[in-house]
């Protein structure tokens, strides 16, 4: 079946301007996430929804990042006014997660962000 | 808070040998662990899971958990060069709607 799709898959822009980017994830995966890996670095962890809610928005790393999910499915990261040092790879996830239950995170291919 | 740490790396084996890779978590109360390769330049992939003290076996990898030394491990048998990946543990806590916890991985050099 169709996993996890990102789009863009690369990104250009110009400091100052604004992006967003877009996960659409597994079918019938409640949970959604969005992580950040910068060169060399491990997965930062930037905000989970569960359904459209987000239980925890405490990896967004300031209040020029913003996200949200509709309907269950598609989730969109906003970043505002970009910045040089938010150039990484933007990871979506999504699972079937349930109370108590196990979250195995499939992963869609990135969208690798650069910004000027 | 929640920790997962793994050994950086990178960790080299020679072609054929096997390769360890360690993990260990600070949260005594996780029950679930998992396991990631990530080649360069590509997204992680999910290898297997463990949920149970002991051993599990899915072709050449062997994952081993130990809750009450808290780490998990993973074994790869017979390595290859396209085994040459990052390796990242994640865990997952019982309590509640949580996401996984990542460790920042490690890196793995299957030399030929």
């Amino acid at each position: 079946g169709a996993g996890v799709s990102q789009s863009p898959s690369n990104k250009v822009t110009e400091k100052g301007k604004d992006v967003e980017l877009r996960c659409d994830p597994i079918s019938g995966h409640t949970a959604l996430y969005w992580y950040r890996q910068s060169l060399g670095q491990g997965l930062e962890f930037l905000i989970y929804f569960q359904g459209n809610s987000a239980p925890d928005k405490s990896g967004l790393p300031s209040d020029r990042f913003s996200a949200e999910r509709t309907g269950g499915s598609v989730s969109t990261l906003t970043i505002q006014r970009t910045q040089q040092e938010d150039s990484a790879v933007y990871l979506c996830a999504s699972s079937f997660m349930i109370e108590g239950g196990t979250d195995t995170q499939y992963f869609g291919p990135g969208t690798r962000l650069t910004v000027l | 808070q929640k920790e997962v740490e793994q050994n950086s790396g990178p960790l080299s084996v020679p072609e054929g040998a096997i390769a360890s890779l360690n993990c260990t978590y600070s949260d005594r109360g996780s029950q679930s662990f998992f396991w990631y390769r990530q080649y360069s330049g590509k997204s992680p992939e999910l290898i297997m899971f463990i949920y149970s003290n002991g051993d599990k076996e899915d072709g050449r990898f062997t994952a081993q958990l130990n809750k009450a030394s808290q780490y998990v491990s993973l074994l790869i048998r017979d390595s290859q060069p396209s085994d040459s990946a990052t390796y990242l543990c994640a865990v997952n806590l019982p309590s509640g709607n949580t996401p996984l916890v990542f460790g920042k991985g490690t890196r793995l050099s299957v030399i030929a």
